[in-house]
């Protein structure tokens, strides 16, 4: 079973635009994880909130978590085609269990 | 640094049949992780490995087993194959100074079983 939702299921913009996608857990975390897949490939680690955190960056990513709501947001700022791919968070449980989201497909238009 | 390498990267097999699909980790990670994912699924969780014992398992059935190696290297069998079988095995690796707590994982490319 998955634990980690996202909204929305696809995301298609313009190039230059901001993508935000959103993800929602059941339950209390250590940590969660954005990660990112390209068509077929293998996935990426993009980064890693704790949940004693409440914003992190890394370069054109920006990640929140609110684990009042349980849920976190990923940012990606000044899109590119390069950025067409899936977005899965995962939710790493307090008993270090990691279970994916059905991830975000986002498509950048050139 | 090399990365996680997964062989075969595509296999084709039938039903009944069974596959042993192998990952070996980036050195100095001693936790393997593998993954299944379909497009009707998402991505399943199938077990874990550390130091050569499974820490933790997903709901899959018997015929998904796995192992792993001295070497941390770890292998994943399927026996008596299904058509719903079809799907990208993923492996991933991490660093872990024990047993508890999942950081990064760093993913192999896959390999890709196709059930006819």
């Amino acid at each position: 079973s998955q634990q980690g939702e996202e909204d929305p299921q696809a995301l298609s913009i313009q190039e230059g635009e901001n993508a935000t996608m959103n993800c929602s857990y059941k339950t209390s975390i250590n940590n969660l994880q954005w990660y990112r897949q390209n068509s077929g490939r293998g996935l990426v680690h993009l980064i890693l909130i704790r949940s004693n955190e409440r914003e992190k960056h890394s370069g054109r990513l920006r990640v929140t978590l609110d684990t009042s709501k349980k849920s976190s947001s990923l940012l990606i700022t000044a899109s590119r085609a390069a950025d067409t791919a899936s977005y899965f968070c995962a939710t790493v449980s307090n008993d270090y269990k990691l279970s994916f989201g059905a991830g975000t497909t986002v498509t950048v238009r050139a | 640094k090399a990365g996680v390498t997964q062989t075969p990267r595509y296999l084709i097999k039938t039903r009944g049949q069974q596959v042993t699909l192998s990952c070996s980790p980036i050195s100095g990670h001693r936790s393997v992780s593998w993954y299944q994912q379909t497009p009707g699924q998402g991505l399943q969780f199938l077990f874990e490995y550390f130091s050569e014992t499974q820490r933790n398992k997903g709901n899959f059935p018997g015929r998904f087993s796995g192992r792993q190696f001295s070497n941390s290297r770890s292998e994943m069998n399927v026996s008596t194959l299904e058509l719903g079988d079809s799907a990208l095995y993923l492996c991933a690796s991490s660093f872990r100074a024990g047993p508890s707590g999942t950081g990064e994982l760093f993913f192999g490319e896959g390999s890709r079983l196709t059930v006819l």
